[in-house]
């Protein structure tokens, strides 16, 4: 089945740096990568997501590149805010329907003022 | 609109209870999924369904049961709790018809096994 490796496990940037988070997955059916952003305490949230037939998907301070061949994507957060300030998961939704998504670990990310 | 609304939010359980958490969703949505998440671990897919009277089992299915009687509700069933499913519990609920693959999620009930 789908594994997804998400990399790395706590990053700690200045406030207006960017911020990198890279998954990999197993499975080179699988079609679609969301994002989630959960902050403390709190239900996670899609942030943005891209499908297997786009190489890059933009959003205001937030990007996502998803590379097929490699089998890997990336979020990347510009200019850095205290209130990006969260656990940040990748997934990916093997082929077969259903939308079952295979989350990574996680990523947990600290924005220091 | 409330969403996905989940019940209880806490509770404590000793080894060998059962109880049952709650899950409604308020969308229309046809899909409906319960994962776990522990500290370090993402969330993990316990159980889904595709519709009322349909549900099948994701990564880590062992030690619940669940029912789809209705659109609306998704409750899991936890069976002789052992400290191993003290976890964050979410259910989330998606709409197959839509183009996104949006999950909505609900807002976790955090159970604790003595």
């Amino acid at each position: 089945g789908e594994n997804v490796e998400q990399h790395p496990s706590t990053l700690s940037v200045q406030e207006g740096d960017s911020a990198v988070i890279k998954c990999t997955y197993s499975d080179s059916a699988s079609n679609y990568f969301p994002w989630y952003k959960q902050e403390l305490g709190k239900r996670p949230q899609l942030i943005i997501d891209i499908r297997s037939n786009v190489g890059e998907k933009k959003d205001q301070r937030i990007a996502v590149t998803l590379n097929k061949t490699a089998k890997h994507f990336s979020l990347h957060i510009t200019e850095t805010q205290p209130e990006d300030s969260a656990v940040y998961f990748c997934a990916a939704r093997p082929s077969g329907g259903y939308n079952k998504l295979i989350f990574g670990a996680g990523t947990r990310l600290a924005v220091h003022p | 609109n409330a969403g996905v609304t989940q019940t209880p939010k806490f509770r404590i359980l000793k080894i060998g209870q059962s109880m049952t958490l709650q899950c409604t969703q308020d969308m229309n949505h046809n899909y409906m999924y319960w994962y776990r998440q522990d500290p370090g671990m993402g969330l993990k897919l316990i159980y889904y369904s595709v519709g009322a009277g349909i549900t099948d089992k994701g990564e880590v299915p062992n030690g619940y049961n669940v029912s789809r009687s209705t659109t609306e509700d998704f409750p899991l069933r936890l069976e002789l709790a052992a400290p191993s499913q003290t976890s964050v519990y979410f259910c989330a609920s998606f709409d197959s018809g839509t183009n996104t693959g949006e999950l909505f999620f609900g807002e976790g009930s955090r159970l604790t096994v003595l």
